[in-house]
């Protein structure tokens, strides 16, 4: 079956970095993406990678290994409005979304 | 970002009532899903509508029906639902499907209690 793994919660620190992680077993790959979700608001879209290496965004950034089935998101800088479930997802071969059950992101002063 | 509007953003029913939820986006996108978001567990895919053709119907039961009038459009009709239907629902577009770089935009979603 399809599945795709990462940690339930996290808390972190406002100012620091913390990196979220996102392990995967897919029928294919299509390429992976990341959404933050703040709680009672819609999922909105981080980033996309497809190819092995570090895609950076400014404060966030996102890897991935192809041959290890994994990704991460490094947020760097943190901020309180940081603070929301970041949600990973994997396109397979028929370009259907697979998503993770999200982790939660708590920052504290 | 206002892209996708979806009302209402609360709804409360009982088993045996009949609802809608409406769905708008105005990205000019070709394709529009519905998804089930319950807590601690991943979006599930209800359906796909690609140029107002469903794609993707993941046994969804039929007491949820949808309806794509025209690609700006999307409904899901409700009827006799159960308990365990009470969840988050979002609606979601993309440009188009069948390709990789497809980011989906979604709406806030309906927030549905069944009593």
């Amino acid at each position: 079956g399809q599945n795709i793994d990462q940690p339930t919660e996290m808390t972190a620190t406002e100012g620091a970095i913390v990196q979220i992680n996102c392990t995967y077993q897919t029928s294919g790959f299509n390429g992976l993406f990341w959404y933050q979700q703040h709680a009672g608001e819609a999922p909105t879209f981080l980033s996309y990678n497809v190819l092995d290496g570090l895609e950076e965004k400014g404060r966030f950034s996102s890897f991935l290994s192809r041959s290890k089935g994994y990704s991460y998101l490094l947020l760097k800088e943190l901020q309180m409005k940081d603070s929301a479930s970041y949600l990973c997802a994997v396109m397979d071969s028929n370009y259907q979304l697979i998503w993770g059950a999200g982790t939660k992101l708590i920052i504290k002063p | 970002e206002t892209g996708v509007t979806q009302t209402p953003r609360h709804l409360v029913m009982g088993m045996t009532n009949k609802k809608s939820l409406k769905c708008e986006q105005h990205l000019g996108h070709n394709a529009m899903y519905w998804y089930k978001q319950s807590a601690k567990k991943p979006l599930e895919l209800m359906f796909v509508y690609s140029l107002e053709e469903r794609v993707e119907n993941n046994s969804v039961p039929s007491r949820f029906s949808p309806e794509c009038p025209n690609s700006s459009h999307l409904f899901l009709h409700l009827h006799t639902l159960q308990p365990e239907d009470s969840a988050l629902y979002l609606c979601a577009s993309s440009q188009d499907t069948g390709t990789g770089y497809q980011p989906q935009h979604f709406g806030d979603g309906t927030r549905l209690s069944i009593l």
